[in-house]
């Protein structure tokens, strides 16, 4: 089925560790997205990808870097993870218009402890 | 600096009892308000889109309407299917970026 296919859906890290967190869709979309979504927080833009190429600072991207290695995927990496990390990722895509907003992953749940 | 409110923060209701989750926005030059259902343990999922003031969308006992500064999500005889936490979002500017609300969690009992 067409969607955003976001790997690993678990990650438990210790403090310091570093990952990737993969995303891919398959929707020829232009633009992709990384949240973190927290309890009371709400879903908060951690960086985006206007097209590929192109990445920029959503409202929370201390911590993290990014990669849109094709138009397909756009990937987010911690390079030393810390317990305030610890959330629920979503990765999303968009044609880039108004319409039908954003697609999202199933989301990545991490614990960093 | 774009803002989204959505009310009440969690909602309980009866089977069959119809209410209205609030999303109110402070904006500069909206292009679009989105709704969304989330699932416990999954993605957001796409409800509507509403582009401008006086704009209704319907989809089963879901329907969202928009004035100039808040858009409602009006559901009518809700089952227990339909508990979820309901996400509002605004595209504003020149870019591709939505701004989520906090989102609204309801229940509904049987």
């Amino acid at each position: 089925n067409a969607g955003v296919t976001q790997t690993p859906k678990f990650q438990v890290l210790k403090t310091g560790q570093s990952m990737t967190l993969q995303c891919a869709q398959d929707m020829n979309h232009n633009s992709m997205y990384w949240y973190r979504q927290d309890p009371g927080m709400g879903l908060r833009l951690i960086y985006y990808s206007a097209s590929e190429g192109t990445t920029d600072k959503g409202e929370v991207p201390n911590g993290y870097n990014v990669s849109r290695l094709n138009k397909r995927e756009f990937s987010l990496r911690l390079e030393s993870a810390a317990p305030s990390q610890t959330s629920v990722y979503f990765c999303a895509s968009s044609e880039g218009v108004p319409g039908k907003g954003y697609t999202f992953g199933s989301g990545t749940r991490l614990t960093v402890v | 600096e774009d803002q989204v409110t959505q009310s009440p923060e969690a909602l309980r209701l009866q089977e069959g009892e119809s209410s209205s989750l609030n999303c109110s926005y402070t904006v500069s030059g909206l292009r679009g308000l989105f709704w969304y259902r989330q699932d416990p343990g999954k993605g957001p999922e796409f409800l509507f889109t509403l582009y401008s003031a006086g704009e209704e969308k319907e989809k089963e006992r879901l329907k969202a309407t928009l004035t100039k500064k808040e858009s409602f999500l009006h559901i009518t005889a809700p089952k227990p299917e339909d508990s979820a936490t309901y996400l509002c979002a605004v595209l504003t500017g020149a870019n591709s970026k939505l701004t989520f609300g906090k989102g609204i969690t309801l229940s509904v009992r049987p």
